[in-house]
């Protein structure tokens, strides 16, 4: 069990309003990842951390923004949202990035209206 | 590009043995990960290969074969909590996943 929790689970907001999600881990690890799943499509990475204060992007973040300013928590923000942020969002985390798997909080479904 | 094929959707028998293929095209190459992930619920581990050949954990083995490109997971035994889509991940040369859009395994009694 990774020990990572998301929140809110569920959101339904409307376009043009900032969003906030939360992701916490009890663990210690340092790799944290945002994704979003959408039908059709694999998980898509928004960004991802390496350590405290250390973020980079990812394939799809236009739009998202994120912070990490202590271990635990990964925070990912909307900063407009849009109808087309729709969908499915996973934190994820990992102890390294070579061989080490990542585990997978249980989601939140943001809709935007 | 990179890219990551599965099949959409495939559909076994309770009892039965179902293979799962997967196909990739990567920058790079740092092993391979197989999830299961149940309706409604988070992505889980299964499996992980970097050196070719059969990796066997239970039920489930994965195979892989670095110079095709190519990985499959294999499930015996099929049991109805079986259903469920397996996604295929391949860790490129930046250390990040790519994602295959899954395949939903459809279990029949």
């Amino acid at each position: 069990d990774a020990g990572i929790t998301q929140s809110p689970r569920h959101k339904v907001t409307e376009t043009g309003t900032p969003v906030t999600l939360r992701c916490h881990q009890t663990e210690n690890h340092r790799y944290m990842y945002w994704y979003r799943q959408d039908p059709g499509h694999g998980l898509r990475l928004i960004h991802y951390s390496y350590g405290v204060k250390d973020t980079d992007k990812g394939e799809v973040s236009d739009g998202y923004s994120v912070s990490r300013s202590k271990t635990e928590d990964f925070l990912l923000t909307l900063e407009s949202a849009t109808s087309s942020q729709t969908s499915v969002y996973f934190c994820a985390n990992a102890a390294g990035d070579s061989s080490y798997e990542q585990y997978f909080g249980p989601g939140t479904r943001l809709t935007v209206t | 590009g990179q890219n990551i094929d599965q099949p959409t959707e495939m559909t076994a028998t309770e009892g039965a043995i179902v293979q799962i293929n997967c196909t990739y095209q990567t920058s790079g190459f740092n092993g391979l990960f197989w999830y299961q992930q149940h309706a409604g619920e988070a992505p889980t581990f299964l499996s992980y290969n970097v050196l070719d050949g059969l990796e066997e954990k239970g039920r489930f083995s994965s195979f892989l074969s670095r110079s095709k490109g190519y990985s499959y997971l294999l499930l015996k035994e099929l049991q109805m909590k079986d259903s469920a889509s397996y996604l295929c991940a391949v860790k490129d040369s930046n250390y990040q996943l790519i994602w295959g859009a899954g395949t939903k395994l459809i279990i029949k009694p």
